[in-house]
């Protein structure tokens, strides 16, 4: 099924452990996206990537690293876990076309199930 | 002040009610998405629009770029419909960039 997976869908962690959410699309998107989602924040973004080879960072970047790894795959790696880093995260992709002066915007945006991360 | 505001910020409703959610952002924007999350559940894109009106099934998202408003109504409300929906708008630099949203409504339906 065309989508995006992200694994590992759950993982607890000790502070100071590292670890990778790993996240791979089929639908040749070129941008992709990794938030976090905390109660009453909503969604933010931590790191962006607008195609294979380049990254930018999000609102909330410090404490990631991320790797655009080739078109379908872009990673995010916690070097030095601490308990600020619970959350749950969401990896993202989306293409959008326009068609021209006087056109519309049209596209399609995919998430992937979520990765619940505990940090004790 | 926040770029994009949701209200209400929670909404219950009976079974077969007719229900407007709004969205309003105080950014030039290329485009906004409707996206729905089940509690518990993954994130679920409804709609893209950056101008008029689209429908789908008993959904439809409307929009208008010179108030900066947008509202999604559901017509005929089911039980099912229960769920968070969140907007996010594109900035005007193009609908492929960095997007920003709102913090959801929380939409309950009572059979």
């Amino acid at each position: 099924n065309a989508g995006v997976t992200q694994t590992p869908k759950f993982q607890v962690l000790k502070t100071g452990q590292s670890m990778t959410l790993q996240c791979a699309q089929d639908m040749n998107h070129n941008s992709m996206y990794w938030y976090r989602q905390d109660p009453g924040m909503g969604l933010r973004l931590i790191y962006y990537s607008a195609s294979e080879g380049t990254t930018d960072k999000g609102e909330v970047p410090n404490g990631y690293n991320v790797s655009r790894l080739n078109k379908r795959e872009f990673s995010l790696r916690l070097e030095s876990a601490a308990p600020s880093q619970t959350s749950v995260y969401f990896c993202a992709s989306s293409e959008a076309q326009y068609p021209g002066q006087g056109g519309e915007w049209t596209g399609e945006l995919f998430f992937g199930e979520g990765s619940r991360l505990t940090v004790l | 002040k926040n770029e994009v505001e949701q209200s209400p910020q929670n909404l219950t409703a009976q079974e077969g009610e007719f229900i407007t959610i709004n969205c309003s952002y105080s950014v030039g924007i290329s485009a906004l998405h409707w996206l729905q999350q089940h509690p518990g559940g993954g994130i679920v894109s409804l709609f893209m629009l950056s101008s008029g009106k689209k429908k789908h099934g008993r959904l439809i998202a409307t929009i208008n770029i010179q108030e900066k408003h947008s509202s999604l109504h559901i017509t005929a409300s089911h039980p099912r419909d229960s769920a968070v929906y969140i907007c996010a708008v594109s900035p005007y630099t193009g609908a492929n960039s960095k997007l920003t949203f709102g913090k959801g409504i929380t939409l309950s339906v009572r059979p």
